[in-house]
């Protein structure tokens, strides 16, 4: 079954440091990726997506992610965060044929000054 | 701004009750979905409808329904409510399904409270 993983609930860091966020994928075929944000009391904000090709996608906000079909990962990185950035984020897949995504249960952010 | 309109953005209720969430979608997108997001549950699929007709249905009660319009809005009515209901409802649009790579973007959702 199609699912999405992201290890940790909650990661803390320092404004300026950087920041990596962890997906796993089950996916069975060339997976459509996504990752969202959602601030407090908003809707769902799409950082970026892979859909085939480079592997390493840009978004806004400054964020990347780095698809890695071995690892069945698909990391989301930002070199300096800032105290904006405190926000929960999604990954997420597209569930083919259906059309909607499956979301991972998210990681909240926090950002120390 | 999504441009993915939700009404109304609270909703308070008891239970046994019957509610109506509305969603207008982006101007020109077809699709609309809608996801719950709960804290025990996270976010999840409730059903899709492309351009007036129901495309896939997900983890969706059977006391939930919903319908598109021919103006392209959707409503997803929510009956003999529970506490467990209790949720954020998201609605979220595209231009058309396209085996998942289409790009959805959410509006800000409806905080259904049942009491």
């Amino acid at each position: 079954a199609q699912s999405v993983t992201q290890p940790d609930i909650h990661i803390t860091v320092s404004e300026g440091a950087s920041l990596e966020l962890r997906c796993n994928y089950s996916y069975g075929a060339t997976p459509y990726l996504f990752w969202y944000v959602q601030s407090p009391g908003q809707g769902l904000q799409l950082l970026l997506k892979y859909f085939s090709g480079d592997t390493l996608v840009q978004g806004i906000k400054g964020f990347e992610a780095e698809f890695k079909r071995s690892q069945s990962s698909f990391n989301l990185r930002k070199p300096s965060v800032h105290w904006s950035d405190a926000a929960e984020y999604f990954c997420a897949v597209g569930a083919g044929s259906q059309g909607n995504l499956i979301f991972g249960k998210g990681t909240k952010l926090s950002v120390k000054p | 701004d999504s441009g993915v309109t939700q009404t109304p953005k609270h909703l308070i209720t008891a239970t046994g009750q019957r509610v109506t969430l509305r969603c207008s979608p982006r101007s020109g997108d077809l699709s609309v979905y809608w996801y719950q997001q709960s804290l025990d549950q996270g976010l999840q699929f409730l059903i899709h409808y492309y351009n007036g007709e129901e495309r896939a249905k997900g983890n969706i009660l059977e006391r939930f329904s919903a319908q598109q319009f021919p103006d392209l809005h959707s409503e997803l009515n929510l009956s003999s409510l529970e506490l467990g209901d209790s949720a954020l409802y998201f609605c979220a649009s595209s231009v058309h399904p396209d085996r998942g790579r289409e790009t959805q973007y959410f509006g800000p959702g409806t905080r259904l409270l049942v009491l």
